[in-house]
């Protein structure tokens, strides 16, 4: 167990739909990650928050927005969902966020659009 | 593209037997970390090598990095039906920069 949690486990959603995916880091992480996993992509990095602020950036959609809170937990919210949004939605937790830190995953939300 | 690229895509191998996959990357990197994901999992860190070390070990598992070469190797020695799994290999461009992993190779123990 890696002490980060994410909900709900399994998401199944119609397209044009909007969900919240939902992830609490490790006891004493600042730095949230958020990662897209697809068969055909692999593992794209979508950003980075570290204490409440944006970090980086990656390959995240203007349909998709994410924040972290006071209490560090973050949102990934995606909106106006397509077939091609399915997928597993990692997140992962550092303590310092600082590139090459050594990262925590969750277990994942899996995410089917119909 | 920044990414990584691992090779082999898939690796078959009898148990007992040393499994090597292989990480090449196109920058300078800070470090070069190696994860493994079973399926459908979330990713657990393994190892993490630095740009100024050329070998590390932990347990049964060996990672080198050649900076000249832009590549680094990971060999389990004495494969397990427990290592089948995808393993990943990740870096960074300096020390506030992002993640950037690669494709991952897909490990298959047979026993």
């Amino acid at each position: 167990d890696s002490g980060v949690t994410q909900t709900p486990k399994h998401l199944i959603t119609a397209t044009g739909q909007r969900v919240t995916l939902r992830c609490s880091p490790r006891s004493g992480d600042l730095s949230v990650y958020w990662y897209q996993q697809s068969l055909d992509q692999g593992l794209q990095f979508l950003i980075q928050y570290y204490n409440g602020e944006e970090r980086a950036k990656g390959n995240i959609l203007e349909r998709f927005s994410a924040q972290q809170f006071p209490d560090l937990h973050s949102e990934l919210n995606l909106s106006s969902l397509e077939l091609g949004d399915s997928a597993l939605y990692f997140c992962a937790s550092s303590v310092d966020g600082r590139g090459g830190s050594k990262q925590y995953f969750g277990p994942g939300t899996r995410l089917t659009v119909t | 593209s920044q990414q990584g690229e691992e090779d082999p895509q898939a690796l078959s191998i009898q148990e007992g037997e040393n499994a090597t996959m292989n990480c090449s990357y196109k920058t300078s990197i800070n470090n070069l970390q190696w994860y493994r994901q079973n399926s459908g999992r979330g990713l657990v860190h393994l190892i993490l090598i630095r740009s100024n070390e050329r070998e590390k070990h932990s347990g049964r598992l060996r990672v080198t990095l050649d900076t000249s070469k832009k590549s680094s190797s990971l060999l389990i020695t004495a494969s397990r039906a427990a290592d089948t799994a995808s393993y990943f290999c990740a870096f960074a461009m300096n020390r506030d920069d992002k993640i950037i992993f690669g494709k991952g190779t897909r490990l298959h123990i047979l026993p």
